[in-house]
């Protein structure tokens, strides 16, 4: 079955950075889209980061764009999200998530998630 | 950014209960609506998609409906597993976001 396992999370001061993994098994990763979606504590999902499945479209949403990168490495069924200059409001839990369409399909719709790894930036 | 807004926030039933929850859109986003539901310390569960469209294995007391800016969930005879956070995410332009989410308690 599709197992999403996050790594890399962590306590980081402001203006830090970390870099997040998500190995994927289960489902051919190279056929699907992959999102980073946060939520932080006590608050709902926030969408983060969107890959194209063969990695040639990356959308960020407003907050992250110049500092976070997504990307992917389809011989390793790994999905990454590196994060540069942290803030306080980047706290969070981050989950890597599975896009429901299949190739040229994508939808943005979350069908798996991760467990979430925890992002702390504080001083 | 297209906002959402569910209402309520909260909203405490019983099992055995018809459960309706709404969500709005801040401008049209046609069907491109999805439903999860959040159980504490989890990942969201995906419910809903495409509006009324039922992911595989959900069971068929969810359901949903609406177009345009305003849909609902509803949940039919209320089950002790139901008792959770539901968010909607519209998907309909590139912000991709959630509403602030609503939750079910136990009357």
């Amino acid at each position: 079955q599709v197992h999403l396992v996050e790594s890399g999370g962590g306590v980081v001061q402001p203006g830090g950075s970390l870099r997040l993994s998500c190995a994927a098994s289960g489902f051919t990763f190279s056929n699907y889209a992959m999102h980073w979606v946060r939520q932080a504590p006590g608050k709902g999902p926030e969408w983060v980061a969107f890959i194209r499945y063969d990695g040639g479209n990356k959308f960020y949403t407003d907050s992250v764009k110049g500092r976070f990168t997504i990307s992917r490495d389809n011989s390793k069924n790994t999905l990454y999200l590196q994060m540069n200059s942290l803030r306080g409001e980047d706290t969070a839990v981050y989950y890597c998530a599975k896009d429901h369409g299949e190739t040229y399909y994508s939808e943005s719709i979350f069908d798996y998630w991760g467990q979430g790894t925890l992002v702390t930036v504080s001083s | 950014d297209v906002q959402m807004t569910q209402s309520p926030s909260t909203l405490s039933a019983s099992v055995g209960d018809r459960v309706t929850i709404t969500c709005r859109a801040s401008r049209s986003i046609s069907s491109w609506l999805a439903w999860y539901q959040q159980k504490p310390g989890t990942a969201p569960k995906l419910l809903i998609y495409k509006a009324s469209s039922l992911e595989s294995g959900v069971p068929s007391r969810f359901s949903g409906s609406g177009s345009g800016t305003e849909f609902t969930l509803t949940i039919n005879s209320l089950q002790p597993d139901d008792f959770a956070t539901y968010y909607c995410q519209q998907y309909n332009s590139n912000s991709r976001t959630f509403g602030q989410g609503t939750k079910v308690e136990i009357k």
